[in-house]
């Protein structure tokens, strides 16, 4: 039983490119969590997306950042032009349901270095 | 929001000693999660906890939610080298939204 699975692990870009991380959840969840992890900061909560939907994006930042679960393939966290200060792990959980209670899952995550 | 302070934020213990790790909530907690992450690694979830008292065991780790459901400690017996890594602590908000402690390294000499 395959867990969350991340693309790419490790991921370098330049400044103003764009990175493109992606997550499938595990078997039998439908919903996805992306986490943040700054250098020496805490996880930080950016979006929770259900298929084809947008639950609560209150982490994310207002630009360049946008996610997506389309109805087939994976959730996509995408940044545009990207800034040095991009440079994080990105996690990706996933859960059955939405409701209290259910285990989480995290993948391994996605490290993006932007030089 | 609601805040996590866990402590301590390091340790170092001497293998086969015990340890305690705390996590205390600025807030009600309704869903107390523990995870495991390695230095460059992803997060393993260890245990999670719900009830107030609730306490739950895997291995040789065990958790425990205080009755006011405002602190969680995670108790490893005769710790070995591979506990060694960072124990986060992390409450849900509301619809699984996790909010998390800054977390405690744990180092087990041999």
């Amino acid at each position: 039983n395959a867990g969350v699975m991340q693309n790419p692990r490790h991921l370098v870009r330049r400044r103003g490119q764009e990175a493109r991380l992606r997550c499938s959840p595990m078997k039998g969840h439908s919903h996805v969590y992306w986490y943040r992890q700054l250098p020496e900061e805490g996880l930080k909560f950016m979006v929770y997306l259900q298929k084809e939907n947008i639950i609560d994006e209150s982490g994310m930042p207002k630009e360049r950042f946008s996610a997506e679960f389309p109805k087939e393939g994976p959730s996509i966290l995408r940044i545009q032009q990207v800034v040095r200060g991009d440079s994080a792990a990105y996690f990706c959980a996933s859960s059955p349901t939405g409701g209290i209670g259910n285990t989480i899952y995290f993948g391994e995550g996605s490290w993006l270095t932007v030089v | 929001s609601q805040e996590l302070e866990q402590s301590p934020q390091s340790l170092i213990v001497q293998e086969g000693k015990n340890l305690t790790i705390n996590c205390t909530s600025s807030k009600t907690l309704y869903g107390l999660y523990w995870y495991k992450q390695k230095y460059g690694e992803g997060l393993i979830f260890l245990m999670m906890l719900q009830k107030g008292g609730e306490e739950k065991s895997h291995e040789k780790i065990t958790a425990k939610l205080d009755e006011k459901k405002q602190q969680s400690s995670l108790h490893i017996t005769a710790s070995q080298p591979s506990h060694a890594g960072i124990y986060l602590c992390g409450a849900d908000e509301g619809a699984q939204k996790l909010v998390f402690g800054q977390g405690t390294r744990l180092t087990i000499n041999p």
